[in-house]
């Protein structure tokens, strides 16, 4: 049975700081792993998408990376602001269902 | 192009009560999810529809169900409703039954059970 973990479930640091999101699995026979932005209360919004063929994907100030042999996946945020303050979930792609398997996020705050 | 949109956004039921929540697939997507948060939980996976039929089921119980619509659009039904149900609801679309090019969320029901 797949389970996704992510740590650390907090994070608080000052603006202007590099931080990076960590998300493990335990079954390495994913289809991909997407990062997921949620703010409270509300619906996700996806930062990246990797397939599990690629290694890493860039978008703007965001970089995630995968290693599926390991079991893991990095969020890298540059240059933190307080507008990235949010709940940061990552899910992986069940092969041949879609279905996603999420892990229980990881809340960032970012303090001006 | 229009996002995935949810109705409604807020909802109060009574336990034992049913309840109806709908979603618009976004323009072009085929597939639609349905996913349950709990507070301080990751989403939890419902079920899928694929060109109206459903391909994949989580581990909940038959007072679930769900429909997709000629037009992709999607309902979830949930029956006898009971305390626990009380949660984010979100729906999901996507272009292809696999997730292959990712999921685009809605902004959910949250639904209050009392």
């Amino acid at each position: 049975k797949q389970e996704v973990t992510q740590i650390p479930a907090a994070l608080s640091v000052p603006e202007g700081e590099n931080l990076v999101l960590n998300c493990s699995f335990t079954d390495s026979a994913i289809y991909n792993l997407q990062w997921f932005r949620q703010d409270p209360g509300k619906g996700l919004t996806s930062l990246l998408l990797i397939q599990s063929s690629q290694r890493e994907q860039t978008s703007g100030r965001l970089n995630a990376s995968l290693d599926k042999s390991s079991g893991r996946s990095t969020l890298y945020i540059a240059a933190s602001q307080p507008g990235d303050s949010a709940t940061y979930l990552c899910a992986v792609g069940a092969r041949y269902t879609g279905k996603l398997i999420f892990g229980q996020g990881t809340t960032l705050q970012v303090k001006p | 192009e229009t996002g995935v949109t949810q109705s409604p956004t807020h909802l109060i039921k009574t336990r034992g009560q049913q309840v109806t929540l709908r979603c618009s697939s976004q323009s072009g997507h085929n597939t639609v999810s349905w996913y349950q948060q709990a507070l301080g939980q990751g989403p939890q996976f419902i079920f899928q529809y694929y060109r109206e039929e459903e391909n994949g089921r989580g581990n909940f119980p038959p007072r679930f169900s769900g429909l997709q619509f000629p037009n992709y659009s999607s309902e979830l039904n949930v029956n006898a409703l009971e305390l626990d149900d009380s949660a984010l609801y979100l729906c999901a679309s996507s272009l292809a039954g696999t997730g292959r090019y990712g999921y685009t969320f809605g902004s959910g029901t949250r639904l209050t059970v009392v």
